[in-house]
């Protein structure tokens, strides 16, 4: 069972809906992060929050936002996507972003299609 | 810049069989090295790490040596099983400065194991 919880499993949006993607770890973690990974590809990296201030922005598209409300939960809002935003989105956290490279924990991630 | 090379695939081996999938990496500074497994449908989870040059990660049967001197980080089991059938991905991440714990993942390596 992961640790990190992600929700919804499953989303199809229009291309002129808004919706939200939410991610919960109480594990006490204070780095956390956004990646999106297409089929048969590595996840890439799009967000880091430490300590509930973004310090990573991996030149995403204004469309997508990340909101971190506290140190337990991450969401990233979605608006007017395109079909090649498809993907599978992941929430990760780690104890401490960077300087003792602890390891991510990932969540299982929300399959989101665009139409 | 930093970057992983694993082994292509897919694989395909009989239950029982030894499991080598080659990893190597260039990075700058001291980096932390990981494999992650991907099962179907399911995020990322963390299978070993190693943070130093010798260092031996192990779980569940697979193992990898942190080999400096040939920027090495090869996954092996000594008898696989079909449940180990997944995605492989190798990873490093380098130590300090603004890198807040970013991964960079190989291509992935795609395992499947037959009855």
């Amino acid at each position: 069972d992961t640790e990190v919880t992600q929700t919804p499993k499953h989303l199809v949006m229009g291309m002129t809906n808004k919706k939200s993607l939410k991610c919960e770890q109480h594990m006490g973690h204070r780095a956390m992060y956004w990646y999106k990974q297409k089929a048969k590809k590595p996840p890439e990296l799009m967000f880091v929050y430490s300590y509930e201030k973004l310090s990573i922005n991996e030149s995403v598209p204004s469309r997508f936002s990340p909101e971190c409300p506290n140190s337990s939960l991450l969401n990233l809002h979605l608006h007017a996507l395109q079909p090649e935003d498809s993907a599978l989105y992941l929430c990760a956290s780690s104890q401490e972003g960077g300087r003792n490279n602890s390891p991510l924990h990932f969540g299982n991630g929300t399959r989101l299609t665009v139409t | 810049g930093d970057s992983v090379t694993q082994m292509e695939g897919p694989v395909t081996l009989s239950e029982e069989a030894f499991l080598t999938i080659n990893c190597t990496y260039t990075a700058t500074g001291y980096p932390s090295l990981f494999w992650y497994v991907q099962y179907p449908g399911e995020g990322l989870q963390l299978l070993l790490k190693a943070t130093k040059a010798d260092d031996k990660g192990s779980n569940k049967g697979f193992e990898a040596t942190y080999r400096k001197e040939t920027t090495s980080f090869h996954l092996e089991k000594g008898s696989v099983q079909v449940s180990d059938s997944a995605v492989y991905f190798c990873a490093l991440s380098v130590n300090g400065g603004t890198s807040y714990g970013k991964l960079t993942f190989g291509q992935g390596t795609i395992l499947t194991v037959h009855p």
